[in-house]
This record gives structure tokens, sequence and C-alpha cells, in this order.
């Protein structure tokens, strides 16, 4: 079966560089989440897309966007980027008002290192 | 954001052992309790999605039970095995959120 779809799997930027990072959420599947998780720490929700539109917003920073496209990928875009920025980016998708109770379906991440 | 609040923080049980961890989170605006298992170099698994208070929830060996009004679900394995060596992840999703916060994690390491 289809799973979540990350690319790049791994990132080396340097600082004040900027970094995209592309989520491809499972066939159906109409919300995108966005999470980051830094060494040693738990995964911290940045925020998530429902169809196309924004959904919720956690602890993104300002320097950070991100958008929903009409075939439903996610993209997350970083600029200026900071020595902190360094984490594994997961996205993850579901679809609401499922049976599963929107149960999540995570890609394997993408590894940001910042030099 | 919400305070999930996960013990133990890990765990170490040798192989065959049951063991039980816990996870608490606001008991107010309750939808669903997700929980999930990420084993190292690989990405979360969705073990549970718990809505109702006193439900149950079995899967192999796994089990999870769920108090909403206290704001409480346990996570059981029984017969622990080296495969289950894994961090257990709670995350509580509140109505109308539309997202989920993950708690810090449960971090079972099971030794042969």
């Amino acid at each position: 079966a289809a799973g979540v779809i990350q690319s790049p799997r791994h990132l080396i930027k340097e600082k004040r560089e900027t970094a995209t990072l592309k989520c491809y959420p499972i066939p159906r599947h109409d919300t995108v989440y966005w999470y980051q998780q830094g060494p040693g720490q738990d995964p911290q929700f940045l925020i998530s897309f429902y169809e196309k539109m924004q959904s919720d917003k956690g602890s993104i920073p300002d320097r950070f966007s991100a958008q929903q496209f009409s075939d439903y990928h996610s993209e997350l875009n970083m600029s200026s980027l900071e020595l902190g920025d360094s984490a594994l980016y997961f996205c993850a998708s579901s679809l609401r008002g499922s049976a599963t109770n929107e149960k999540l379906f995570f890609g394997s991440g993408t590894q940001l290192s910042v030099l | 954001i919400l305070n999930v609040e996960q013990s133990p923080q890990s765990l170490h049980v040798q192989e065959g052992d049951s063991t039980n961890f816990t996870c608490s989170f606001p008991s107010s605006n309750f939808y669903a309790l997700h929980w999930y298992r990420w084993e190292t170099a690989k990405s979360p698994e969705a073990l549970f999605v718990m809505t109702l208070n006193g439900d149950e929830k079995k899967k192999g060996r796994i089990s999870a039970t769920l108090n909403t009004k206290e704001g409480y679900s346990y996570l059981y394995i029984k017969g622990s095995q080296p495969e289950d060596s894994a961090t257990y992840l709670c995350a509580p999703h509140q109505t109308g959120a539309n997202n989920l916060f993950f708690g810090t994690g449960t971090r079972l390491t099971v030794i042969p």
C-alpha cells in the first residue's frame, strides 16, 4: 500500500540558507501535518492543512511557511536557517472524518542538518 | 499547547515480563486519544485510537485502556519481546482542534 512520502531524506544546509521539504500524503488523504523533532526532544507540532487550507498552527517560526497544493502534497519552506533548526521533520497524513478516527500515517522524515 | 505527560520516561524490562505505562492529558474538550509506536530509524506507527471512556483496545500482546473523565490512558504489554523495544507516544485529540499534541513518550527497552 502507498505510504506517506517525504523528500529529501537528508538535507544539509548552511546557516542563513533556505530549505524546502516536500510531503506526498497517502492517496485520498485530505489532511497533512508537519512535526519537528529536535535531538532528544518530543515531536513538536508545526502546522496542518485540510483541503489545501491551513487548518491549525503550532510552534512554527515566522521564518517558516508551508502550503498544501491542489494535488494535496505539501511543502515546508524554511528560510534564514539557524543551527537550532537541525531536526527530524516528519510529515503525516490522515483522512478527516474517516472510520479510523483520523489515525495519522507518518512519512520516514527528513533529517535537516544546519551547519 | 496541550500538557501531555507520559511516565515513566524510560523503562528496561526482561524478555517475558509484562509492563505498563501511563499517559495523562487534560480531560476537557476530549475527542480521541492516539497511541503510536516509534522504533528507532523508522517512522511512528499508529497502535490505537480510542474515543470512549472505559474503552479498551487490544492488538496482539498490547492493550490500552482509557479514562476520559480523569484524563489518563494506560498501555500494557504482556510478555515483552525484544521487538517491542521502541518509544511509545500518546497524543490526545481535542474537540475542534486539527492536530495532535504528542507526549514525550516512554522509551521501552526489552532485554533478551
